[in-house]
């Protein structure tokens, strides 16, 4: 079955450590979306990417960083300098940057301790 | 500039009895509208969407929405709710080719609540 896979499903990381979460999708799509979620809000976009080698901040991507060298993959890593990283994240492709609904993975919990 | 508000943050229903959620959207092109419903810790699953076809759209577990170019509304419904239907639900604009940035935009979302 076609879809996207994120993992760890739950992370705990103390505070100063950096963190990557992985994002990995077979449906052939070219971009890619990193989107963190807290409790009784809605979706902020982190990073996002139309094609391999390239990327783009979204509206909350200080103290985040990401890759795309490979087009299934697109990890999110967050940095000790993201000062509240404690939030659900939902990785997401679509098929083209303006094309089509976007497809989610089951989403990673992060809690710094 | 596109832009996405649902009326509701919460919204509260007896089983049985019909939804409604609302969703007005701002958008400068032709948008491509979706209704995706997340469950507790879960990813987003697509309800329905809209692109350009036709305005009424039905999706999946009975839900439906309308598209209203004029009143720049795209509101959800479902005829009966039934208690699965508990979740927070979101109304998404893409816009089209002319946007050069990111082209989504995500509603605050409205969580449901269906009593017994």
């Amino acid at each position: 079955d076609g879809g996207i896979t994120q993992s760890p499903k739950y992370l705990f990381r103390k505070e100063g450590q950096n963190v990557t979460l992985s994002c990995e999708q077979n449906l052939n799509h070219d971009a890619m979306y990193w989107y963190r979620q807290d409790p009784g809000q809605g979706l902020r976009l982190i990073y996002y990417s139309q094609i391999v080698n390239d990327f783009q901040k979204g509206d909350i991507a200080e103290g985040y960083s990401v890759s795309r060298e490979k087009k299934e993959s697109f990890p999110l890593t967050v940095t000790s300098a993201q000062k509240n990283p404690t939030a659900f994240y939902l990785c997401a492709s679509r098929v083209k940057r303006d094309t089509g609904e976007l497809f989610f993975g089951e989403g990673s919990r992060l809690t710094v301790l | 500039a596109q832009s996405v508000t649902q009326l509701d943050s919460h919204v509260s229903v007896s089983e049985g009895t019909p939804v409604l959620l609302r969703c007005n959207y701002s958008s400068s092109y032709s948008p491509s509208l979706f209704w995706y419903v997340q469950h507790p810790n879960k990813g987003l699953q697509l309800l329905l969407k809209y692109t350009s076809a036709a305005t009424l759209v039905k999706g999946i577990n009975g839900f439906e929405a309308e598209f209203k170019k004029s009143e720049t509304s795209f509101h959800l419904t479902k005829p009966s709710a039934h208690m699965s239907d508990a979740a927070e639900y979101f109304c998404v604009v893409s816009e089209g080719l002319n946007n050069a940035g990111n082209m989504l935009t995500f509603g605050g979302g409205t969580r449901l609540m269906v009593k017994p």
